[in-house]
């Protein structure tokens, strides 16, 4: 069955530091999502991402976010200059359609640590 | 402000038991998403409902978009059932999510 991989599993970076976290969605799916999830809190919405651009973003997506589909076939989520309170799991997803209509399948996520 | 609020936060059952679970939320939307949290943290996609009810084995999922209501309902509870259950509404593309409601089954 296909699947939403995400790598690396876990990140450990100083503050200050750029990061890049990586996602492969499913290989026929349009629609593409980042999430994070703060240790005991609930999840959040960062940003859609559909026909490579922006469908929508959180205000949590500030200028310190950005995302990219390089290639056919992974999704990126940048840190520019990862703060403490970046430190959380962070889920992509994707979907064959937009998410009013289709289900979404959720990556097994990137724990990040900030230091 | 939350868009969507759960009810209980947490719920222990016996095995074999009915468990409902409550979902209601304040904006307009297109539709509404059941998720299972995994203890491991892994995310599952339990239901989409735009209207109406949903069947999948032992769970249902019914919505009231008049009411602005959800209830996801779990028939012969299971230990394996144990996870947190969370509702996300969708306006768009754009998602607002649930606390979550943390289910332990007890055998």
């Amino acid at each position: 069955e296909p699947e939403v991989t995400q790598t690396p599993s876990h990140q450990v970076t100083q503050m200050g530091q750029e990061v890049i976290l990586r996602c492969v969605p499913i290989s026929n799916h349009l629609y593409f999502y980042w999430y994070r999830q703060i240790l005991g809190q609930k999840v959040e919405f960062l940003v859609s991402f559909y026909n490579n651009e922006i469908s929508e973003k959180s205000e949590i997506f500030d200028d310190q976010f950005s995302v990219e589909r390089p290639d056919g076939s992974n999704f990126t989520l940048k840190i520019r200059s990862t703060k403490l309170e970046d430190s959380a799991m962070y889920f992509c997803a994707s979907s064959a359609g937009t998410a009013s209509y289709n289900e979404q399948f959720f990556g097994p996520g990137t724990r990040l640590t900030v230091l | 402000k939350n868009e969507v609020e759960q009810s209980p936060q947490n719920l222990t059952a016996q095995e074999g038991e009915f468990i409902t679970i409550n979902c209601s939320y304040s904006v307009g939307i297109s539709a509404l998403h059941w998720l299972q949290q995994h203890p491991g943290g892994g995310i599952v996609s339990l239901f989409m409902l735009s209207s109406g009810k949903k069947k999948h084995g032992r769970l249902i999922a019914t919505i009231n978009i008049q009411e602005k209501h959800s209830s996801l309902h779990i028939t012969a509870s299971h230990p394996r059932d144990s996870a947190v259950y969370i509702c996300a509404v969708t306006t768009g593309n754009q998602f607002y999510f649930g606390t979550g409601t943390s289910l332990t089954v007890i055998p």
